[in-house]
């Protein structure tokens, strides 16, 4: 069984703090990662992917994998009240699809 | 360059009725899924189609079908409707540069009464 888990929050950061994103999955043989953003009644938005172990940065996100540990994770520097969102993990096993954690519900408090 | 889209925005269908969504990928992507997201769930996936053919399925039951066209652009059926399966159901198309990157569309939110 191929799965990814997320704690699912809430997690409440204040404002200009940095907000960290956890995920582990299940299955050694996967090979991206990808983290998505999604607001209230509205569809995923890709924030950011990465398919080496290592970080990997753009902007004030920053992805970390670690493939011994089955572990990736997002930072977010300078947390905006518009990063409060759910944050949902992604793993992909070559095109056949993305398994997708429940997401964590991140609240920015100003 | 415009995103995935999807329609109807929303449906709302009675027990038994069957349900038709419709998907047009990003121009230049040949690869569309479809997951289904309920309500405090997670997106599960349902179905992914490239060429022209169904590639893999997810652990859904047949009522739920759908084709993918000569324009890459795909419909997703759902026969037999249950009260169940109200969610927003998502498209996605890949990038076909970059391994298993998923654009989303708004999705449909199906309500079955």
């Amino acid at each position: 069984q191929k799965e990814v888990e997320q704690n699912s929050g809430p997690l409440s950061v204040p404002e200009g703090a940095i907000a960290s994103l956890n995920c582990t999955y299940s299955d050694r043989g996967s090979q991206s990662f990808f983290w998505y953003r999604q607001y209230s009644g509205k569809s995923p938005e890709l924030i950011m992917f990465i398919y080496s172990n290592g970080d990997k940065e753009d902007g004030r996100f920053t992805a970390q994998l670690n493939k011994a540990s089955q572990y990736v994770s997002l930072l977010i520097r300078d947390s905006q009240p518009s990063d409060s969102a759910t944050y949902l993990c992604a793993v992909g096993f070559g095109n056949e699809k993305l398994t997708f954690g429940t997401g964590t519900r991140l609240t920015i408090i100003p | 360059e415009a995103g995935v889209t999807q329609s109807p925005t929303h449906l709302i269908k009675t027990r038994g009725q069957q349900a038709t969504l419709r998907c047009s990928p990003i121009s230049g992507h040949t690869s569309v899924y479809w997951y289904q997201q309920a309500l405090g769930l997670g997106l599960q996936f349902l179905l992914w189609y490239d060429e022209g053919e169904e590639r893999n399925r997810g652990n859904f039951p047949p009522r739920f079908s759908g084709r993918q066209f000569p324009n890459y652009s795909s419909e997703l059926n759902v026969n037999a409707l249950e009260l169940e399966d109200s969610a927003l159901y998502l498209c996605a198309s890949r990038d076909p540069r970059s391994t298993d990157t998923q654009y989303f569309g708004p999705g449909t939110r199906l309500t079955v009464l």
